[in-house]
């Protein structure tokens, strides 16, 4: 049983550029949510996505956008890159409704330059 | 808004157990979730608390008093391989997690 995966694992971008990050979720899980973490510091949530619509979003601007496919995998798409997206991107993976586990991808690692 | 605090650093020596505090200010609480993650590392659930009490899993415990707007994340017996950053996280109803800042535990032979 596959877990969280993610790609690309690093990349390096330049100011400007875009960027576009995938994430297939654990088999069984229908919703996928895009979380940020800088250096040192918590992840922080970008937004959800369920029944390929965005759900629930963060306190982020709209360069960054996100879609989901049928087979419930999502992508996430910053444009108009700065220095300050310099982050590791992890994509969290679970099931809608009742308490169950939330599961975390090893993450992509984007510097931009 | 939402807002958690635990201690950015604990040291603590091989075997000994050590207790990780989580104070948090929220709305929409569902329950309380502990995360483990090691540098470089993706974030590796714990343990998780919708009621109020504590949850035992092998030398882990976790409490939450939703009361008290409080919980704690207890290692026991700890391992160096124990030392890494752990975060406690807020969760919604709708299934998203709001983190604290995290600590680092340092485990000393």
């Amino acid at each position: 049983d596959a877990g969280v995966t993610q790609s690309p694992t690093h990349l390096i971008k330049t100011r400007g550029q875009q960027v576009t990050l995938r994430c297939s979720p654990k088999s069984g899980h229908d919703t996928v949510s895009w979380y940020q973490q800088a250096l040192g510091q918590g992840p922080q949530f970008i937004f959800q996505y369920y029944e390929e619509e965005e759900r629930q979003r963060g306190n982020f601007p709209d360069r960054f956008s996100g879609h989901q496919f049928p087979n419930y995998s999502s992508e996430l798409n910053v444009n108009a890159l700065l220095l300050g997206d310099s982050a590791l991107y992890l994509c969290a993976s679970s099931l809608t409704g009742g308490q169950n586990t939330i599961y975390f991808g090893e993450g992509s690692w984007l510097t931009v330059v | 808004g939402q807002s958690l605090e635990q201690p950015s650093e604990v040291t603590a020596v091989e075997g000994a157990i050590v207790q990780i505090n989580c104070t948090y200010q929220t709305s929409g609480f569902y329950g309380l979730s502990w995360y483990q993650q090691h540098d470089g590392g993706a974030p590796t659930f714990l343990s998780y608390n919708a009621l109020d009490g504590l949850e035992e899993t092998g030398r882990f415990s976790s409490f939450l008093s939703r009361s008290d707007s409080y919980g704690y994340l207890l290692l026991q017996e700890l391992q160096m391989k124990d030392s890494a950053s752990y975060f406690c996280a807020v969760r919604n109803a709708g299934n998203m997690l709001t983190f604290g800042g995290g600590t680092r535990l340092m485990v000393k032979p």
